[in-house]
C-alpha cells in the first residue's frame, strides 16, 4: 500500500526566512504527487501538482515543489514566508497504476513569527 | 461559479444512531470522492465515484458505512449504528475528468458521536 510521510507536524519559521515542508512517498512506480493548503476555518485547495515533464513544479502563492524520484521526495519550497502562509500543508500521492485513489499525509502546520 | 457544498457543517448524534451526510459537487465534475479527517490526523479515503462506472468502496471501515451517488450530481455518505470513533470530518471533493485531475474540496462536515 501507499504511505506519504510528512516529516514535522509543526513547522515554525520567522517572517523572511525559507519555507521547506518535506514529503516522502513510498511507491515503485513514481505517483502523481500534490500539495493542498487549508488555510484556517477554509476547504482543502491545490498549491501544486506533478505529473509529468519538469520536476520542479510552480504553484500558488510563490510555493514550488521538486520531485526527486532517486529520494521519492516532493517537498514544498518557499524563499521567503509571509504571514499568510500560516495553515497546514497536506502532501498527496495518487499511483499511476491502481486506479483512482489519493493518499494524503498527516499534515504539517506552518506557523510563521513575525 | 459555485464550488463543492456539503450538509449539514455540523452534526452531533448519540451512539447507535444513523446519520446521512451530503454532498454537492461542482456541476459537471464526472468524479467524486470521501474522505475522512480524523483530529490531527491526515485524509482517509473512503469512496471513489467516476460517472456511472462502479464506486470504489476500498476505502469504507466497515459495512456500516454506505455511500451513493446519482449520476454526476449529489452524493450521500450514510453512517449506520454509529460510535464514538467515527467522530470525524467527513470531506467531499469532485474533479472534472478521469485520471489525476485537481480535487476541488467542499468545508467539510464535523460529526461528533456522543
Amino acid at each position: 500500500a501507499q504511505s506519504v510521510t510528512q516529516l514535522g507536524s509543526h513547522v515554525s519559521v520567522s517572517e523572511g526566512a525559507l519555507v521547506l515542508l518535506r514529503c516522502n512517498y513510498s511507491s515503485s512506480v513514481p505517483p502523481y504527487l500534490f500539495w493542498y493548503v487549508q488555510y484556517p476555518n477554509q476547504g482543502l485547495q491545490l498549491l501544486l501538482k506533478y505529473t509529468t515533464g519538469a520536476t520542479l513544479v510552480k504553484g500558488i502563492n510563490g510555493f514550488e515543489a521538486e520531485f526527486k524520484k532517486s529520494e521519492t521526495s516532493f517537498h514544498l519550497t518557499k524563499p521567503s514566508a509571509h504571514m499568510s502562509d500560516a495553515a497546514e500543508y497536506f502532501c498527496a500521492v495518487s499511483p499511476t497504476n491502481t486506479g483512482n485513489q489519493f493518499y494524503f499525509g498527516t499534515g504539517t502546520s506552518l506557523t510563521v513569527i513575525p | 461559479g459555485a464550488g463543492v457544498s456539503q450538509s449539514p457543517s455540523n452534526k452531533v448524534t448519540e451512539k447507535g444512531k444513523d446519520v446521512e451526510l451530503r454532498c454537492d459537487p461542482i456541476s459537471g465534475h464526472t468524479a467524486l470522492y470521501w474522505y475522512r479527517q480524523r483530529l490531527g490526523q491526515g485524509l482517509e479515503f473512503l469512496i471513489y465515484f467516476q460517472g456511472n462506472s462502479a464506486p470504489d468502496k476500498s476505502g469504507l471501515p466497515s459495512d456500516r458505512f454506505s455511500a451513493e451517488r446519482t449520476g454526476e450530481s449529489v452524493s450521500t455518505l450514510t453512517i449506520q449504528r454509529t460510535q464514538q470513533e467515527d467522530s470525524a470530518v467527513y470531506l467531499c471533493a469532485s474533479s472534472a475528468k478521469v485520471g489525476r485531475d485537481t480535487q476541488y474540496f467542499g468545508p467539510g462536515t464535523r460529526l461528533t458521536v456522543l
